[in-house]
């Protein structure tokens, strides 16, 4: 295993249901993140954790709910989604932030709501 | 406050021209500059990063960017586009003294054939 793997890749949800995204790291970085991809907009920074704290946190709605239990590993879990919630939910991890290394990203899950 | 913008949401080139795909930059104090690529479906890579020093920075596929501080801007080149670079391109800022990562909305590289 190398880099920054999510699971799953691909999930259609109904609005009443509950699913978590998975993500993890497996290059020893000490903070993790959510970006949300919707088209035409630029990625939204949805959650931040460094050393397994969270750090950021910009005005997600709480239907989106984070949990890292380790500096590997990163969730979101899901519930009560709305369609427009439907987008690319990218993972990535740094060492250190943005103001001296790079953020590497896994692929992501592409997320449906219906 | 900090933001980054891409001009260019669309661009085409024909395979074997030069590309150059435009960023400027809103920031402060001394920015920490990437590139990335997204092919469709998939997660970003970087291409390359400027963090000081040399101006011109070499990355991954062939590119390079020039970061011009009187401009601020970051434009990222290729001088002979192959068809396997059609993909959505990113330029992104690191904001100092904090996790975050601000990117731009993207551009995205038609190549033909």
């Amino acid at each position: 295993e190398t880099g920054v793997t999510q699971t799953p890749r691909h999930l259609v949800m109904g609005m009443t249901n509950k699913k978590s995204l998975k993500c993890e790291q497996h290059l020893g970085h000490n903070a993790m993140y959510w970006y949300k991809q919707s088209a035409k907009k630029p990625l939204e920074l949805m959650f931040v954790y460094s050393l397994e704290e969270r750090v950021e946190n910009n005005s997600v709605p709480s239907r989106f709910s984070p949990e890292c239990p380790n500096s590997s590993h990163l969730f979101l879990h899901l519930h009560t989604l709305q369609p427009e919630d439907s987008a690319l939910y990218l993972c990535a991890s740094s060492q250190g932030g943005g103001q001296n290394t790079e953020a590497f990203f896994g692929q992501g899950t592409r997320l449906t709501v219906v | 406050a900090q933001s980054v913008t891409q001009p260019d949401i669309h661009i085409t080139v024909s395979e074997g021209a030069s590309l150059e795909l435009r960023c400027n930059y809103s920031y402060g104090a001394t920015p920490y500059l990437f590139w990335y690529v997204q092919s469709p479906g998939q997660g970003l890579q970087l291409l390359l990063k400027y963090f000081s020093g040399d101006t011109l920075v070499q990355g991954i596929k062939g590119f390079e960017a020039e970061f011009k501080r009187s401009q601020s801007s970051f434009n990222l080149r290729k001088p002979s586009v192959h068809w396997s670079d059609a993909a959505e391109y990113f330029c992104a800022v690191g904001a100092s003294g904090t996790y975050k990562y601000i990117f731009g909305t993207g551009t995205r590289l038609k190549v033909l054939a």
